[in-house]
């Protein structure tokens, strides 16, 4: 069965640092890739998503991700935080086999002043 | 804009009264989904349209039913809340996934709390 872990639960970052947010896959079929974000109260929104070519791609608000098909990962990034920036963040994998997207735990971004 | 649009967005309900929330788009997207969030997890799904073809997900309780009357609009029925169904409930959308690979489109949500 498909799976995606984000091995960390809290992310804390100052203000101003950059910032890396794990994600790993289980999935035989080629996989589909999205970051969302949700704000306190809020509902989900993409940031960015990988479906082929290459494997850096850009998002929203100044996010990328990396997709590294020999560690299985996706792991979004930042070059400088921002105070706004503080939200839960999801990893989610389709795959040409189903439509419906298997979720991540999430993961919970703290950022100091 | 186009968008996906849930109302209300906070409903308080009383243990065992039934209640019934609300969610239209304007995307024209053929599939629309219902997930529960609890605090601090992932959205767990509880069920989808895929045009007029219903999906339930084998988890989902009988408690929980939906309706699609038309492209805009679908409803999500809680038909005897318990304390366990507070929770923010989320309505997705998204295209043909044949054409977008399914990326979704989420509205703002609905807390639900239960007395």
């Amino acid at each position: 069965a498909q799976s995606v872990t984000q091995p960390d639960i809290h992310i804390t970052v100052s203000e101003g640092a950059s910032l890396e947010l794990r994600c790993n896959y289980s999935y035989g079929a080629t996989p589909y890739l999205f970051w969302y974000v949700q704000s306190p109260g809020q509902g989900l929104q993409l940031l960015l998503k990988y479906f082929s070519g290459d494997t850096l791609v850009q998002g929203i608000k100044g996010f990328e991700a990396e997709f590294k098909r020999s560690q299985s990962s996706f792991n979004l990034r930042k070059p400088s935080v921002h105070w706004s920036d503080a939200a839960e963040y999801f990893c989610a994998v389709t795959s040409g086999g189903s439509y419906i997207p298997t979720f991540g735990r999430g993961t919970s971004l703290i950022v100091h002043p | 804009d186009a968008m996906v649009i849930q109302n209300p967005r906070y409903q308080v309900t009383q243990f065992g009264k039934p209640v019934t929330l609300s969610c239209s788009q304007t995307l024209n997207h053929n599939v629309m989904y219902w997930y529960q969030q609890k605090s601090s997890q992932a959205p767990k799904l509880l069920f989808h349209y895929y045009d007029k073809d219903f999906n339930n997900e084998a988890d989902t309780p009988d408690n929980f039913q939906s309706r699609r009357p038309n492209t805009s609009f679908c409803f999500l029925d809680i038909r005897s809340p318990g304390l366990g169904d507070a929770a923010m409930y989320l309505c997705a959308t998204s295209r043909d996934p044949g054409t977008d690979k399914n990326i979704q489109y989420f509205g703002a949500g609905t807390r639900l709390s239960v007395l």
